[in-house]
């Protein structure tokens, strides 16, 4: 079983700030990541696959980067809407879910 | 548009069992793979089942494997989630997601789109 571990568990940042999210897989999973984000009431969104490629209609602030176990998932410039929770995702084997990683407004 | 709405959840007694159902419209269903992931309220999420786009390929999470059993109707465009045996843990707020499709075998197991979920409670 994979286990993917998300860092840290809460961000705490002022809009306009870059937030930097850390996701590590307990084995290599190559590029096969993806993130997600999950404001409050509302289902989860697919905002990264393949560790780097954005989704479809995905702003150009986020962006993904690593393979093997190290991933990060990067918001350039943080917009109101932005604050919510962000959860990574690995289908090396059968598909797992990160802790989830917290933004909040500071 | 993309819609997925699932249906079927509800409060059952430990033991006892539930269908979930998940009505899709927006794009052609029986050219995708379907899924159903689940979350605790305020807690993570579990990948739970997955179907590919002709029932020929089918998995599950070790924690529900036996119990539940995924289907789909690509006339209907409706997916299925038959639970059997329920029990406390099972409970969550249960989505249905689809696949992206673009991969090998129409299987990426990336969910581009979900559902609002409908909410299984185990409870006596």
């Amino acid at each position: 079983e994979i286990i993917l571990t998300q860092s840290p568990a809460t961000l705490s940042l002022s809009p306009g700030e870059r937030a930097t999210l850390s996701c590590r897989a307990s084995q290599s999973i190559s590029s096969y990541l993806a993130w997600y984000q999950q404001r409050p009431g509302q289902a989860p969104r697919l905002l990264i696959y393949d560790a780097s490629n954005r989704a479809t209609g995905i702003p150009a602030r986020f962006s993904g980067s690593g393979s093997g176990t190290d991933f990060t998932l990067t918001i350039s410039s943080l917009e109101p809407e932005d604050f919510a929770v962000y959860y990574c995702q690995q289908r090396s084997n059968w598909p797992s879910f990160g802790g989830g990683t917290k933004v909040e407004i500071k | 548009e993309v819609q997925l709405v699932e249906s079927g959840g509800g409060l059952v007694q430990p033991g006892r069992s539930l269908r979930l159902s998940c009505a899709a419209s927006g794009f052609t269903f029986d050219d995708y793979a379907m899924n159903w992931i689940r979350q605790v309220p305020g807690k993570g999420l579990e990948w739970v089942s997955g179907i590919s786009w002709n029932s020929g390929n089918i998995e599950y999470a070790d924690s529900v494997k036996g119990r539940f059993t995924i289907s789909r109707d690509n006339v209907k465009n409706s997916l299925y989630l038959e639970m059997n045996s329920l029990r406390p843990e099972d409970t969550a707020l249960y989505y249905c997601a689809k696949d992206m499709g673009y991969c090998s075998g129409g299987r990426c197991y990336w969910f581009d789109s979900w559902g609002q979920g409908t909410l299984v409670t185990v409870s006596s």
